[in-house]
């Protein structure tokens, strides 16, 4: 089945310091990924949408300029975190969708948990 | 290997009751989760079962046996509008989480 990565998996730093996560599809190319918050116990919240080779898609109350989302290839996304602090604290999950596969069908990362002290 | 089964395609009558079971092989667990996922849009949080038991929320019920690394999804009274994509998802002992590959339901009138 298809793998998406994350990378790191847990990451702790300072207030106002920038974190870059990483999303990877191992054995196919996404022509779209996704990057979610995810609340304790709660709801995956989307953040922005993804496209190789374009700007991301930011969702409404989402700061673009905070988020920087980059998808350099078919197999990476990044969301680096800039000037972090502690409300930025969450488990970040990554999405990607298959190109040529099922509409639709994403297939999700393990997940990043971050914690802004 | 970690890993998460659950069927890839159900499908059910209006008003009817469909179960839908996820069996997952983890190294640890720290709780189990489902989401829907309608086409094209993001997921949405159903349940979140971390002891063994029944939960119920409404017309759905989530069920977890942690010593048979077994969840099931039930929904009653079925409605079009629970035609979606269900993804179980299992946190491990590392608080990743582990996904199942989502199980299409169709409903028919």
């Amino acid at each position: 089945g298809a793998v998406v990565s994350q990378h790191p998996s847990r990451v702790i730093c300072k207030s106002g310091t920038s974190v870059k996560i990483e999303c990877r599809s191992l054995d196919f190319q996404a022509t779209t990924m996704f990057w979610y918050r995810q609340f304790p116990k709660k709801s995956l919240m989307l953040m922005a949408t993804s496209n190789e080779g374009s700007k991301a898609t930011y969702e409404q109350g989402v700061e673009k300029d905070k988020f920087l989302i980059n998808h350099a290839s078919l197999t990476l996304s990044t969301l680096t975190v800039t000037s972090a602090h502690p409300e930025d604290s969450s488990f970040y999950i990554c999405s990607a969708k298959a190109s040529g596969r099922e509409v639709d069908t994403q297939y999700f990362g393990p997940g990043t948990r971050l914690t802004v002290l | 290997g970690q890993n998460i089964d659950q069927p890839t395609e159900m499908t059910a009558t209006e008003g009817a009751i469909v179960q839908i079971n996820c069996t997952y092989q983890t190294s640890g667990f720290n709780g189990l989760f489902w989401y829907q996922q309608h086409a094209g849009e993001a997921p949405t949080f159903l349940s979140y079962n971390v002891l063994d038991g029944l939960e119920e929320k409404g017309r759905f019920s989530s069920f977890l046996s942690r010593s048979k690394g077994y969840s099931y999804l039930l929904l009653k009274e079925l409605q079009m509008k629970d035609s979606a994509s269900y993804l179980c998802a299992v946190m491990d002992s590392n608080y990743q989480l582990i996904w199942g590959a989502g199980t299409k339901l169709i409903i028919k009138p």
